[in-house]
């Protein structure tokens, strides 16, 4: 089964549309992070996020925000005002924490979001 | 913002030799490292975590013996990638954090590796 799921593969919207990119994760661990990542085109990844699992505040930065939602197991992104510069493979990671064994890191599939101006 | 460099950016080899890719924090001093790989139009898998003179944390799955990891120093990480296949060919990423505590990860371009 698979850990993180990002059910959109792709998504394109008209430049200063809101985009809400999802993302569902399985874990049965109490202690665990989410984060996204951004990856444009030119390939070079760019830390967004890092949310601890007893933090369910959500977060907003700039025009970035985040919902974490512990009852439907969702850690969903959303742009506002979305931007061409926004164009990127968006990838929602889960990380377990084994500290026996080092922590257990699930990448989702990514989805590739195209902003048209 | 922080700076993380890779080097070489590209990499062809034949099977069977081994290669080392360089992760270097420039203007920073990283107490961790992480090391990605990303095969062609798919996702990205955390192959191993890296900190400053002890020994790497791999995920499950990854071959120790076949991906040395090295964090000698607080400014550079090694991987190398030991007797390369062609199933070996992959985007290699590093990333780094700039101290204890710290959530935000700076990455490096990657490193295309190509074995023949």
């Amino acid at each position: 089964a698979q850990k993180v799921t990002q059910a959109q593969t792709e998504i394109s919207v008209v430049e200063k549309e809101d985009v809400t990119l999802d993302c569902v994760y399985e874990t049965r661990d109490t202690t665990y992070y989410l984060f996204w990542y951004k990856q444009p085109p030119s390939g070079e990844l760019v830390f967004l996020i890092r949310r601890n699992s007893f933090d369910e505040q959500n977060e907003i930065s700039g025009r970035y925000s985040w919902n974490f939602q512990k009852s439907t197991s969702s850690f969903n992104f959303t742009i506002t005002a979305s931007q061409v510069v926004d164009s990127a493979v968006y990838f929602c990671a889960l990380s377990e924490d084994r500290s026996n064994t080092g922590n257990q890191f699930y990448f989702g599939t990514g989805t590739s979001l195209t902003v048209i101006p | 913002g922080a700076v993380v460099s890779q080097h070489p950016s590209r990499v062809i080899c034949k099977s069977g030799t081994s290669v080392k890719i360089e992760c270097r924090s420039l203007d920073f001093q990283a107490t961790t490292m992480f090391w990605y790989r990303q095969f062609p139009k798919q996702s990205l898998m955390l192959m191993a975590t890296s900190n400053e003179g002890s020994k790497a944390t791999y995920e499950q799955g990854v071959e120790k013996d076949k991906f040395l990891i090295n964090h000698a120093s607080l400014t550079l990480s090694t991987l190398t990638v030991t007797s390369a296949h062609p199933e070996d060919s992959s985007f290699y990423i590093c990333s780094a954090i700039a101290g204890t505590g710290e959530e935000t990860q700076y990455f490096g371009p990657g490193t295309r590796l190509l074995v023949l």
